[in-house]
């Protein structure tokens, strides 16, 4: 079974330009989760979505951030404009609905910010 | 706030010894607990739950116990080899359908040969 595929792998762009992350699910699983890993602050969840809708986007930094899942099938990440402070890996990850489920996630991407 | 913290030095076991890794939290109470394992340039991976009126659970050369006293969870790895080098992150998660979970910064094992 395919697993969650996040695009591209690795991004590196200058500072002001629009970043847009990838991320296909699980088929099947009903929550999205986006995180970015940093060596100083660790995993930090960014924001979550039950069945296509926001849950809980209390982790976003700032407005520069947003995202979106059109579908059951898709989601993205936008960081406009991007600065140096955003290098980091992001990850996204999916899971069945409910309470203590597993979280599945894919490799990140790697962004870099010059 | 709450806090979550895990070994941040590496740790380094000899191959065949059994590892041990600490997870300890406070100003929380989780009602599960979460154990990952996270490979260079990969996403973790998830190995053991355990629920906060469970002690400890196993699977295959795992065990993970969790102490809702002393606010702690311990995972060990027995019989330890050099395919399990990787940074090990614990997850606390809450009560109801509320799915978030926070995260360790994790422990880096080494098991060496």
């Amino acid at each position: 079974d395919a697993g969650v595929i996040q695009s591209p792998r690795h991004e590196v762009t200058e500072m002001g330009q629009e970043v847009t992350l990838r991320c296909k699910p699980i088929s099947g699983h009903n929550s999205l989760f986006w995180y970015r890993q940093t060596m100083m602050r660790g995993l930090e969840l960014l924001i979550y979505f039950n069945n296509n809708v926001p849950i809980d986007d209390s982790g976003m930094p700032e407005d520069r951030f947003s995202a979106k899942m059109p579908n059951a099938s898709f989601s993205t990440l936008k960081i406009q404009p991007s600065e140096p402070r955003d290098s980091a890996v992001y990850f996204c990850a999916s899971s069945l609905s409910g309470g203590n489920q597993p979280q599945h996630f894919g490799d990140g991407t790697r962004l870099s910010i010059l | 706030s709450q806090k979550i913290e895990q070994n941040s030095e590496a740790l380094n076991i000899q191959e065949g010894k059994t590892a041990t890794l600490t997870c300890n939290y406070t100003n929380y109470s989780p009602a599960y607990l979460q154990w990952y394992r996270q490979d260079p340039g990969r996403g973790p991976v998830f190995l053991l739950l355990i629920r906060e009126n469970e002690k400890e659970k196993r699977k295959e050369r795992l065990k993970v116990t969790f102490d809702t006293t002393l606010k702690q969870s311990l995972f060990h790895i027995t019989a330890s080899q050099p395919a399990d080098s990787a940074t090990y992150l614990c997850a606390l998660g809450g009560s109801g359908g509320y799915q978030k979970v926070t995260f360790g910064t994790g422990t880096k094992l080494q098991v060496i040969p």
